[in-house]
């Protein structure tokens, strides 16, 4: 079995500031997925950023970045500059994949950490 | 282009109720899934379609049944209410290939008094 854990239940930051949060995951698999999803108070759940645990470079999206150290099991996001807009609630997943391609459809959430951007 | 349809929105079930909770989509994934979210805990899945006529259990399927006859609709339905099942139910999609969910629903919240 996967397990995910967020160990910061809640951060903050000034807006245009940088912050990291962390997650760090505990499997058996050696061939997986891991994902940051955002879920803003209108509740609707986001896909933020995707990594294939097989890629040894971390993955990037805007303003959105990861630090992927698979040794560690440490799959932490980086969010430059940020804006207001990133309030929100921030979930680390993980799933297996399958040998032939694809994932395993099942993924294993954290409980999330509460990221406040101060104006 | 709706995405990912789920009503009702709210819900208040009186224990032992039944209901069913829909979910529709219009962009022709094959993978559709239902999670539930509990106060301050990340999503947990209670069970998947990777079709029509083709489901199984995710995590946490006890108490729940779902059915997948179109590709577009697939309802989870509550038989026995239980206060335990006071939740947010997230529908969720992802295209061929089996790639994990990138279109969630706006959720149900579920009260069972």
């Amino acid at each position: 079995a996967q397990t995910v854990t967020q160990s910061q239940p809640e951060m903050s930051v000034q807006e245009a500031e940088t912050v990291t949060l962390s997650c760090t995951y505990d499997t058996s698999e050696s061939n997986y997925y891991l994902f940051w999803y955002k879920q803003p108070p209108s509740r609707q759940m986001i896909l933020v950023i995707r990594q294939e645990a097989y890629k040894q470079q971390n993955a990037t999206e805007n303003r959105f970045s990861v630090n992927f150290q698979k040794a560690a099991k440490s799959f932490s996001l980086k969010i430059s500059d940020s804006q207001l807009g990133d309030t929100a609630m921030y979930f680390c997943a993980f799933a297996p994949r399958k040998r032939s391609g694809g994932s395993n459809y099942k993924l294993t959430f954290g409980k999330g950490t509460l990221l406040t951007v101060n104006p | 282009n709706a995405g990912v349809t789920q009503t009702p929105k709210f819900r208040i079930l009186k224990i032992g109720q039944s209901m069913t909770l829909q979910c529709t989509q219009d962009m022709n994934h094959n993978y559709m899934y239902w999670y539930r979210q509990d106060p301050g805990m990340g999503l947990k899945l209670i069970y998947y379609s990777v079709g029509a006529g083709i489901t199984d259990k995710g995590e946490v399927p006890n108490g729940y049944n779902v059915s997948r006859s179109t590709t577009e609709d697939f309802p989870l339905r509550l038989e026995l209410a239980a206060p335990s099942q006071t939740s947010v139910y997230f529908c969720a999609i992802s295209r061929n290939g089996g790639r994990q969910p990138q279109h969630f629903g706006d959720g149900t919240r579920l009260s069972i008094l």
